[in-house]
């Protein structure tokens, strides 16, 4: 059974960068498992940040970006703002109609 | 403006059933994939099961085969899941996401794009 992998928790000080990754239990991420990223805080819906590995939803400021670096996919945020402080978590579609989260990041400004 | 609005959730006894709905709007329902997404409380997000455009193609996660039916009603605007056999291990909040799925020849795109603010389902004697 494939594993997508995140981080359990990241911290970055505020106006800091920070890399969130997400990979797999066995194998490369590639443009071809078309990451996509969402931001949930608590009690909320998840909000679409980012999609097809480094294409911005409508919306999402250009501190958020998206990539593949090496193996796996990743999420940079730039400039953090306490309101970045959230759990974010990773899609990888893989297939056969079937897509798959990753375990979610905790992020924390601080 | 989008808008997707999930209902049906409850309190129900292990091996018992629920129908979950979610009501569509702002959109061309009938032109989207759309999906359940669920959270167990304090855990992480869990795609539950995808359906095409006209109800062709359904896909399950293999924890919820066999128990759940994801249907539609493009008529009414609907998106419809039908839990059976319930399980304290299917207590979450259910999201109902529109999906965007789409693939040529030179570009495909596989993710959702908006998002219900869930239903609470809680299976417990």
């Amino acid at each position: 059974q494939t594993v997508v992998t995140q981080e359990p928790s990241f911290s970055v000080s505020p106006g800091g960068t920070v890399t969130l990754t997400c990979g797999l239990s066995s194998g490369s991420v590639s443009t071809s498992y078309y990451p996509s990223w969402y931001q949930q805080t608590p009690g909320q819906a998840p909000r679409t940040l980012i999609y097809s590995t480094n294409t911005r939803s409508s919306g999402v400021p250009d501190r958020f970006s998206g990539s593949i670096l090496g193996n796996k996919a990743a999420l940079t945020i730039m400039g953090a703002q306490a309101d970045d402080e959230s759990d974010y978590y990773c899609v990888l579609y893989m297939g056969s109609g079937i897509s798959v989260f990753g375990g979610g990041t905790k992020l924390t400004v601080l | 403006e989008v808008q997707l609005v999930e209902s049906g959730g409850g309190l129900v006894q292990p091996g018992g059933s629920l129908r979950l709905s979610c009501a569509a709007s702002g959109f061309t329902f009938s032109s989207y994939w759309m999906s359940w997404v669920r959270q167990a409380p304090g855990k992480g997000l869990e795609w539950v099961a995808n359906i095409k455009q006209d109800g062709s193609e359904k896909y399950y996660v293999d924890s919820v085969k066999g128990r759940f039916t994801i249907s539609r009603d493009n008529a009414k605007n609907s998106l419809y899941l039908q839990m059976n056999s319930l399980r304290a291990e299917d207590t979450a909040v259910y999201y109902c996401a529109r999906y965007k799925r789409y693939s040529s020849s030179s570009e495909a795109l596989y993710y959702f794009d908006y998002w219900g603010q869930g239903t609470l389902v809680t299976v417990s004697s």
